[in-house]
């Protein structure tokens, strides 16, 4: 199946630093690449996503890039700001009828005011 | 995006007590949902599959006759953790798909168990 790994597991960044979290996939068939943000407690809300076709795609601070030779797709996002601060997850999409998320194991990110 | 809602947000039982969370698309039908379980700053993990009208499909490891699984309509499916013990003790969370779409998911809020 499917293996997703992911770094840092921390990260603390200044405010108005960039920071940046990387993920490898194991399986060449994954198709689908999203990011999640969850605060202490609460339930994971997508941030950005991006599909194998795209090498890039940006939403204002947050951008999103995919190396499908490498199996490698990282997070950006600039200006950091507190409220930036959560644990972000990657995931792809395993292939097979149910096509269920696997997660990579989660980055504490820290913007220090 | 698409609402998902589960209830309760929190539970706390007894040991050998068995506990129901219900997880509910709002605005549309899921066929599938999936149930995941996270401990203490750690990653989510898959438990299981539910499918509508048919059994789930459990996650190696997982047992089945301890976390009940039923996807009885298209918008509700229900874990049912059975002889609660206290290493059952987690955040548990569902998650669904819009019919048509197999990417992205929408969460429900988690459940808070604890088994005292």
């Amino acid at each position: 199946g499917e293996n997703v790994e992911q770094h840092p597991s921390t990260l603390s960044v200044q405010e108005g630093d960039s920071a940046v979290i990387k993920c490898t996939y194991s399986d060449s068939a994954s198709n689908y690449f999203p990011w999640y943000k969850q605060e202490l407690g609460k339930r994971p809300q997508l941030i950005i996503d991006i599909r194998s076709n795209v090498g890039e795609k940006k939403d204002q601070r947050i951008a999103v890039t995919l190396n499908k030779t490498a199996k490698h797709f990282s997070l950006h996002i600039t200006e950091t700001q507190p409220e930036d601060s959560a644990v972000y997850f990657c995931a792809a999409i395993t292939s097979g009828s149910a096509r269920q998320l696997t997660f990579g194991s989660g980055t504490q990110l820290t913007v220090l005011p | 995006g698409a609402v998902v809602s589960q209830h309760p947000s929190r539970v706390i039982c007894k040991s050998g007590t068995s506990v129901k969370i219900e997880c509910r698309s709002l605005d549309f039908q899921a066929t599938t949902m999936f149930w995941y379980r996270q401990f203490p700053k750690k990653s989510l993990m898959l438990m299981a599959t539910s499918n509508e009208g048919s059994k789930a499909t459990y996650e190696q490891g997982v047992e089945k006759d301890k976390f009940l699984i039923n996807h009885a309509s298209l918008t509700l499916s229900t874990l049912t953790v059975t002889s609660a013990h206290p290493e059952d003790s987690s955040f548990y969370i569902c998650s669904a798909r819009e019919p048509g779409r197999n990417t992205e998911a929408f969460f429900g809020q988690g459940t808070r168990f604890t088994v005292v």
